[in-house]
């Protein structure tokens, strides 16, 4: 079975801090793609970053930055200097060899700057 | 380049009616989703499509749901006889090439509300 978990329902920071989303994933797979979306107050997801189940290197755009561990089943994504502009509910989500082109989706974390 | 784009952004009708909804996707991507998400939630998968081959359904569509591709260009996803469960964003999604793992581009949704 796939499954993404979100635990944290909601976060809110003040502006400045930094931040960190959780996203603990389940897979019998042995290739699966691990995704963050971004869905802003707008409504429309976008598509934020990618990554393989072959390929563990932590990643860093900008003031994003993700830690992929295998070994624990996380893909947490952390934001440094937050901005009120990072306000949005963010989704993992994760695509299986195995499950052919279903995407699963956590329930999201809905992170809120405060200025 | 324009994005996905669906029709009607907006939707309200009454218990029993049939609705559809139009996606046009990102104009060279050969796949497109039709994803669900209601309140708190994160998106469900429905149905997917290859060029104008639906290869996939979700389990979570009933019969009364439906969806085309018919030059594999823009599709449709109709309601028949909606119910009050039915009420939430229908989102679709597109995305290019045979790659299990390519990241999906969204339309900002088409809300339904059923009375």
């Amino acid at each position: 079975a796939q499954k993404v978990t979100q635990a944290q329902t909601e976060i809110s920071v003040v502006e400045k801090e930094d931040v960190t989303l959780d996203c603990v994933y389940e897979t019998r797979d042995t290739t699966y793609y691990l995704f963050w979306y971004k869905q802003p107050p707008s409504g429309e997801l976008v598509f934020l970053i990618r990554r393989n189940s072959f390929d563990e290197q932590n990643e860093i755009s900008g003031r994003y930055s993700w830690n992929f561990q295998k070994s624990t089943s996380s893909f947490n994504f952390t934001i440094t200097a937050s901005q009120v502009v990072d306000s949005a509910v963010y989704f993992c989500a994760l695509s299986g060899w195995n499950t052919g082109n279903q995407f699963y989706f956590g329930t999201g974390t809905s992170l809120t700057v405060i200025p | 380049d324009t994005g996905v784009s669906q029709d009607p952004r907006h939707k309200i009708t009454k218990r029993g009616q049939n609705v559809t909804f139009r996606c046009d996707p990102i104009s060279e991507h050969n796949r497109l989703y039709w994803y669900r998400q209601t309140l708190g939630q994160g998106p469900e998968f429905l149905t997917y499509f290859q060029n104008e081959a639906q290869l996939e359904k979700s389990r979570l569509l009933s019969d009364r749901f439906s969806a085309e591709r018919p030059k594999g260009s823009f599709s449709t996803l109709e309601i028949q006889r909606t119910e009050q469960g039915d009420s939430a964003m229908y989102l679709c999604a597109s995305s290019f090439g045979d790659f299990l793992g390519g990241e999906l581009f969204f339309g900002e949704g088409s809300r339904l509300t059923v009375l």
